[in-house]
């Protein structure tokens, strides 16, 4: 069974401040989503990786596929950033894009 | 084009009653998925759709939940005499494809409250 932890659960910063919150997965996938989620809001991606490195604006995904792990970096972080950042892994197979989800890291940032 | 949507957005029933739940995909997407989502807790998996048929069940808690996509488009789920844990986030998504390399694009969600 596929397990995904994230780290830390929650986390508070400055404006400004670099960001990195992590990820890790216990079987072998075929991609790794990272996902936005605001108080009361839905859920929107951010990153979809397979491998290697990803960069949209301030936000930077990585993933090493041997250690199982990724991580989503915020550089240059701003309050509008406060959400809940999920991880989740999508296994390959007969899975179906099935997504096995971590339990979301609360960020906040004041300003 | 309409993203995902679904109704109601928040619906607040009694134990032991029947309640539906419904989900709009986006339009041309042949996958669709429900997941729920516990407060403080990521989303689970319930189960996926590829067009009509359910290709994947496995997460559904028990036979209380079931769900239905008759013509590979909305999909409804349904939960018979519910339970104060069953209260939750419930979360719709579709993909143009079933795979795991495919962007889920996600519903509001249905917030299930069971008084």
């Amino acid at each position: 069974k596929n397990e995904v932890e994230q780290s830390p659960q929650n986390l508070t910063a400055q404006e400004g401040e670099f960001i990195t919150i992590n990820c890790s997965y216990s079987v072998g996938i075929s991609a790794l989503h990272w996902l936005q989620q605001h108080p009361g809001g839905g859920i929107v991606s951010l990153f979809m990786l397979s491998s290697g490195k990803k960069k949209h604006g301030r936000l930077i995904a990585t993933i090493n596929i041997q250690e199982k792990h990724s991580s989503l970096h915020i550089t240059a972080s701003h309050p509008r950033d406060s959400a809940v950042y999920i991880c989740a892994s999508g296994a390959g197979g007969t899975s179906y894009g099935k997504l096995t989800f971590g339990q979301g890291t609360i960020l906040t940032v004041h300003p | 084009g309409a993203g995902v949507s679904q109704t109601p957005s928040n619906k607040v029933t009694e134990k032991g009653k029947y309640v539906e739940l419904r989900c709009d995909p986006i339009s041309g997407h042949t996958a669709l998925y429900w997941y729920r989502q516990s407060l403080g807790q990521g989303p689970e998996f319930l189960i996926y759709f590829q067009g009509t048929g359910a290709a994947d069940d496995s997460g559904l808690p028990n036979d209380r939940f079931f769900a239905v996509r008759p013509e590979g488009s909305v999909s409804t789920l349904k939960i018979q005499r519910t339970e104060r844990g069953d209260s939750a986030v419930y979360l719709c998504a579709s993909s143009l494809q079933g795979a795991a390399y495919n962007e889920q694009f996600f519903g509001p969600g249905t917030r299930l409250t069971v008084l």
